[in-house]
């Protein structure tokens, strides 16, 4: 099964606040991350965050990371239609070695 | 410095042929990893080399697949007799060892179609 999950699609309107969700199973993953792809494009590092830490804002992103539910959540605020795209979860184990991601959340945001 | 860059963006082949596809990373970046993503899905991991050692293979890996990174910079990964389920979009990323917690920096990809 998916070590990473996120749900497939999200809609938002131009100005809300868009809140994309993911789960991990791995209990040893140390480091979780944020990433962006535009069509056509490769994968853009929007934002990380460690194992130890609880929270993580940069600008309008804030990343929330339950550890008991192995729950991560990017929140994006003020959502542009600039930010219509998708956004892979993903995790990293401490041996650094094999980054895994989720399916992708496709977010599209209307006018 | 331009960041990951791979080479070609696209290529179409015909099933059976074999093709070559390259990765040049950023250039202090001693790791280098190859991934493959199909239509509506999240990168799968294929390889990673550290300088010019591969150290980790996927099972995704066949037989007829191969990489290289002969002189610890560049990359290649070449596919041999390629079948139609080897279209994909490959990415090439890179990190520094010593900073690869802080995240892989990927190319634009190498989009494949085996026709």
């Amino acid at each position: 099964g998916e070590d990473v999950e996120q749900s497939l699609f999200l809609s938002v309107r131009e100005g809300d606040s868009s809140v994309i969700n993911c789960t991990y199973t791995d209990s040893s993953s140390t480091y979780l991350y944020w990433y962006k792809q535009e069509p056509g494009a490769g994968l853009q590092l929007l934002t990380y965050i460690f194992s130890n830490m609880d929270m993580k804002q940069d600008q309008r992103l804030t990343v929330l990371l339950n550890k008991k539910d192995k729950h991560l959540s990017l929140r994006i605020a003020d959502t542009q239609t600039g930010d219509s795209a998708i956004y892979f979860c993903a995790d990293l184990k401490g041996n650094n070695n094999d980054m895994r991601f989720g399916a992708g959340t496709r977010l599209t945001v209307k006018p | 410095d331009t960041g990951v860059s791979q080479n070609p963006r696209h290529k179409i082949t015909k099933r059976g042929q074999n093709v070559t596809f390259r990765c040049d990373p950023i250039s202090e970046h001693n790791r280098l990893y190859w991934y493959r993503q199909t239509l509506g899905q999240g990168p799968e991991f294929l390889t990673y080399f550290q300088n010019e050692a591969q150290l980790e293979k996927s099972r995704l890996l066949s037989d007829r697949f191969s990489a290289e990174r002969p002189k610890g910079s560049f990359s290649t990964l070449e596919i041999q007799r390629t079948e139609q389920g080897d279209s994909a979009m490959y990415l090439c990323a890179s990190s520094r060892q010593s900073s690869t917690h802080y995240g892989y920096t990927f190319g634009s990809g190498t989009r494949l179609t085996v026709v």
